[in-house]
């Protein structure tokens, strides 16, 4: 049972490129989020997921897009990547009516 | 004013020694709280969670949360090397449509042997 995992861990980009962060959990959780840590901001929700072939926009989802692939995988992507995105990026998966969220381990992005 | 405040420390305490960290937060409305430990290149992982007013015991940690003042804390006793991490406060339950979380900035806790 791998929880939930997340790649890359680590991506170096310039300003313009795109990519797409992965995420799967096994735990068949229905609910699905993207979250970025900055110094000083706490975690800040991007996009999140309630079910598979649903997704809302969370606080800060300018220059992201996702993809809720199926109930396993949960996808961010960024298509013209700012030094602003430069971050931590977690995700998090979450069963039905518990509030414990379970976090991945984390992208580092750098946006040059 | 933030959702929820949370003093960034850092805070360096001995081996040993009873650790306090805390909380508060502005909307009356929410009803669960936890506390989410982050090591250091890591994903938060939780490490208490209440529902509404009062305490609770796990080992060496307890948890008490104040609805009428607004106010959360986490207790370490004994504290050791290992608990050295970030502790993230969060809430929830505003029954939102995705069971919004607010997530504190985090205090840094370093344990020194």
């Amino acid at each position: 049972n791998a929880g939930v995992t997340q790649t890359p861990k680590f991506q170096v980009l310039k300003t313009g490129q795109s990519m797409t962060l992965q995420c799967a959990q096994d735990m068949n959780h229905n609910s699905m989020y993207w979250y970025r840590q900055d110094p000083g901001m706490g975690l800040r929700l991007i996009y999140y997921s309630a079910s598979e072939g649903t997704t809302d926009k969370g606080e800060v989802p300018n220059g992201y897009n996702v993809s809720r692939l199926n109930k396993r995988e949960f996808s961010l992507r960024l298509e013209s990547a700012a030094p602003s995105q430069t971050s931590v990026y977690f995700c998090a998966s979450r069963q039905s009516g518990v509030e414990t969220q379970y976090f991945g381990p984390g992208t580092r992005l750098l946006v040059l | 004013q933030k959702e929820v405040e949370q003093d960034p420390g850092p805070l360096s305490v001995p081996e040993g020694a009873i650790v306090s960290l805390n909380c508060t937060y502005s909307n009356s409305a929410f009803q669960y709280f936890m506390w989410y430990r982050q090591y250091s290149r890591k994903g938060p992982e939780l490490l208490m969670y209440t529902y509404s007013s009062g305490n609770k015991e796990d080992g060496r940690f307890t948890a008490q949360v104040d609805k009428s003042s607004k106010y959360i804390s986490l207790f370490i006793r004994d504290s050791q090397p290992s608990d050295s991490a970030t502790y993230l406060c969060a809430m929830s339950g505003l029954g939102t449509s995705y069971d919004k979380v607010i997530f504190g900035p985090g205090t840094s806790l370093s344990v020194i042997p």
